[in-house]
């Protein structure tokens, strides 16, 4: 079964430090992958997404994160985070053949401290 | 942009009541969602629907059923509310998969329901 792992429930980084989020997955297909953010109390925005081509994707607020087939990973990254960053992040795949659905992760709280 | 709206932000229902969540999006999409989120667990799909009239069950439909009688409206239904039933509920739309930039979901800002 297709499955999406985010290992870190919660992560504290430093304002100005650098951000690496993990996921890993497991597909049985050429998968689509997405990276969404959720403030408190709003519904998920797009970060980024990958379909094909070049696997380092640029996002939105300075995000980008790298696919890497064999790890089977997407992490996500920022260089220099700020106080606005703190929200839940939750990575989700799709693939073609599995239709119309994605598999989200169990999300990653992320904590600024200042 | 595209617009995903839910009808309400917070839902307080009594156990046994029956509760509907309405969800409309202004986008034509033919594809949409309800998802329940609780901590630890991310997002959990409990039914979409791929056009009007037409449904499928996601992970976890049990409790739940839909309704989806026009293009922009997509109604999830509590028949009959229980105290595990109380969670984050939020609603997405995608347009036609199968091109290049499809398979993104457009998503609500999400009902809170608590049932007592």
């Amino acid at each position: 079964a297709q499955s999406v792992t985010q290992p870190d429930i919660h992560i504290t980084v430093s304002e100005g430090a650098s951000l690496e989020l993990r996921c890993n997955y497991s597909y049985g297909a050429t998968p689509y992958l997405f990276w969404y953010v959720q403030s408190p109390g709003q519904g998920l925005q797009l970060l980024l997404k990958y379909f094909s081509g070049d696997t380092l994707v640029q996002g939105i607020k300075g995000f980008e994160a790298e696919f890497k087939r064999s790890q089977s990973s997407f992490n996500l990254r920022k260089p220099s985070v700020h106080w606005s960053d703190a929200a839940e992040y939750f990575c989700a795949v799709g693939a073609r053949e599995y239709g119309n659905k994605l598999v989200f992760g169990a999300g990653t709280i992320l904590r600024v401290k200042s | 942009d595209v617009k995903v709206t839910q009808s309400s932000r917070y839902l307080v229902k009594r156990t046994g009541e029956k509760v509907f969540l309405e969800c409309v999006q202004d986008m034509d999409h033919e594809n949409m969602f309800w998802y329940r989120q609780d901590p630890g667990l991310g997002l959990r799909l409990i039914y979409f629907s791929y056009d009007v009239k037409m449904k499928e069950k996601g992970d976890i439909p049990e409790g739940y059923s839909v309704s989806r009688e026009k293009k922009e409206r997509f109604s999830l239904i509590l028949e009959s509310a229980s105290t595990n039933q109380t969670s984050m509920y939020l609603c997405a739309s995608m347009g036609t998969s199968g091109t290049s930039g499809s398979y993104e979901q457009y998503f609500g800002p999400g009902t809170r329901l608590t049932v007592t």
